[in-house]
């Protein structure tokens, strides 16, 4: 069975750019979840899918960033426009069903932003 | 003060020796606590989830909870080198589905 899937691995962009990650969580996995860790800190819950619906995005920076889950598959993180302090890693998770169930984590996309 | 707080290590102990990692949380709600392994370059990894007070055994992985306390541990019997990585402690708190980490513990197998 496929695990969680990020694309891209890297990306390293300018101030002021666009950049879109893609997850794909692990097939029938309902509960799909971002995550960033910023250089030296911990990471961070930014926001939970149930199927295509956000259940929770209590954790997104701000309104540079929007997520998407058309479908309830794949999911887009997009920043638009992109800061330095965007640099990070960001990680996607996936679960079966939510609260006590195993998330699965992504390989993560390491975003660059000078 | 920190939701989840860990001390960053590094914590070093030779093979075959307890490694002892240690966590608090803020939040006195809180009903899911996980510790997570991670590799440097790798993606989190769950080895151990617990629930209710006391503690879970699985091999030679030991989690202890305290709610009381508001205190979560794990034991890592017979250290391995292998076992070297930075360990996370997760809790999912009241009133969301949001999963708060901690800074994560270094810890050092020394062959």
């Amino acid at each position: 069975e496929a695990g969680v899937t990020q694309f891209p691995s890297h990306s390293v962009i300018e101030k002021g750019q666009t950049v879109t990650l893609r997850c794909d969580p692990i097939s029938g996995h309902d509960n799909l979840y971002w995550y960033r860790r910023v250089m030296g800190k911990e990471i961070k819950f930014l926001l939970h899918f149930v199927k295509e619906s956000k259940q929770d995005e209590s954790g997104m920076p701000n309104n540079r960033f929007l997520a998407e889950r058309t479908g309830g598959t794949y999911s887009t993180l997009k920043v638009q426009p992109a800061e330095l302090e965007d640099s990070g890693v960001y990680f996607c998770a996936s679960s079966l069903t939510d609260f006590t169930d195993t998330q699965y984590f992504g390989p993560g996309t390491r975003l660059t932003v000078l | 003060q920190k939701e989840v707080e860990q001390n960053s290590g590094p914590l070093s102990v030779p093979e075959g020796a307890i490694a002892s990692l240690n966590c608090t949380y803020s939040d006195r709600g809180s009903q899911s606590f996980f510790w997570y392994r991670q590799y440097s370059g790798k993606s989190p990894e769950l080895i151990m989830s617990i629930y209710s007070n006391g503690d879970k055994e699985d091999g030679r992985f030991t989690a202890q909870l305290n709610k009381a306390s508001q205190y979560v541990s794990l034991l890592i019997r017979d250290s391995q080198p292998s076992d070297s990585a930075t360990y996370l402690c997760a809790v999912k708190g009241t009133g969301g589905f949001k999963t708060i980490f901690g800074a994560g513990t270094r810890l050092f197998v020394k062959a």
